[in-house]
């Protein structure tokens, strides 16, 4: 079973732009979340979606947002990008069965894109 | 406020030598906890997870972990490590209380094993 997927692998951006990354699942899993990683912040959740909604949001600017489709692929979106926005993205997707104890399943990460922002 | 902390950031071991990497979570009712691994130029990988039960843990590559309730921590152990355990190394929890999916990270801890 092929992994999680994320394209592009790199992006070199200048700030004031804004950027789509894009996310494949696992197939079958139906919830993917979204983290961003930093040598000084280390792994901060942004947001999770399921079923084409978002259940759950980090700590970060309205700049920072996504969505889910009906395939369960999703992207996120920077707007408005700031040099503080260099980071590695990471997707994570899981099956989460609602309904079965905790509902709860483990996350498999993608390799990520590496966003630098000049 | 939900937290994994992970003490050591930087750990230098020989080869065969044991390893044990500190994890300790702060109470926010029931837990999820896992252990990830980053190798060099690589993705984030599952090294294992403990949802319940036998508070023992057993994951890939002959890592285990224990689940100790009472000191809140999630300790991931090697007996003997080997040059390719060389990584970065994660701890997570997913708080349930939350009642949405959302993995809580340590900082990492950096592991160099020299041959």
């Amino acid at each position: 079973k092929a992994g999680v997927t994320q394209t592009p692998r790199y992006l070199i951006k200048t700030r004031g732009q804004q950027v789509t990354l894009s996310c494949s699942p696992i197939s079958g899993h139906r919830s993917v979340s979204w983290y961003q990683q930093t040598p000084g912040q280390g792994l901060q959740f942004l947001f999770e979606y399921f079923s084409e909604t978002q259940r759950n949001k980090g700590n970060f600017p309205g700049r920072f947002s996504g969505r889910q489709f009906s395939n369960s692929r999703s992207e996120m979106n920077v707007s408005t990008l700031e040099l503080g926005d260099s980071a590695l993205y990471l997707c994570a997707s899981s099956l989460m069965t609602p309904g079965l104890a905790g509902g709860r399943d483990t996350q498999y990460f993608g390799p990520g894109t590496r966003l630098t922002v000049l | 406020a939900q937290s994994v902390s992970q003490h050591n950031h930087h750990v230098i071991l020989s080869e065969a030598a044991s390893l044990e990497l500190g994890c300790n979570y702060s109470y926010g009712g029931t837990v999820n906890l896992f252990w990830y691994v980053q190798y060099p130029g690589q993705h984030l990988q599952l090294l294992l997870k403990y949802f319940s039960g036998d508070p023992l843990v057993k994951g890939i590559k002959g890592f285990e972990a224990e689940f100790i309730k009472s000191k809140f921590s999630f300790n991931l152990r090697k007996p003997s490590v080997q040059w390719s355990d060389t990584a970065e190394y994660f701890c997570a929890g997913d708080y349930m209380n939350t009642g949405f999916q959302k993995l809580v990270f340590g900082t990492g801890t950096r592991l160099l094993v020299s041959p």
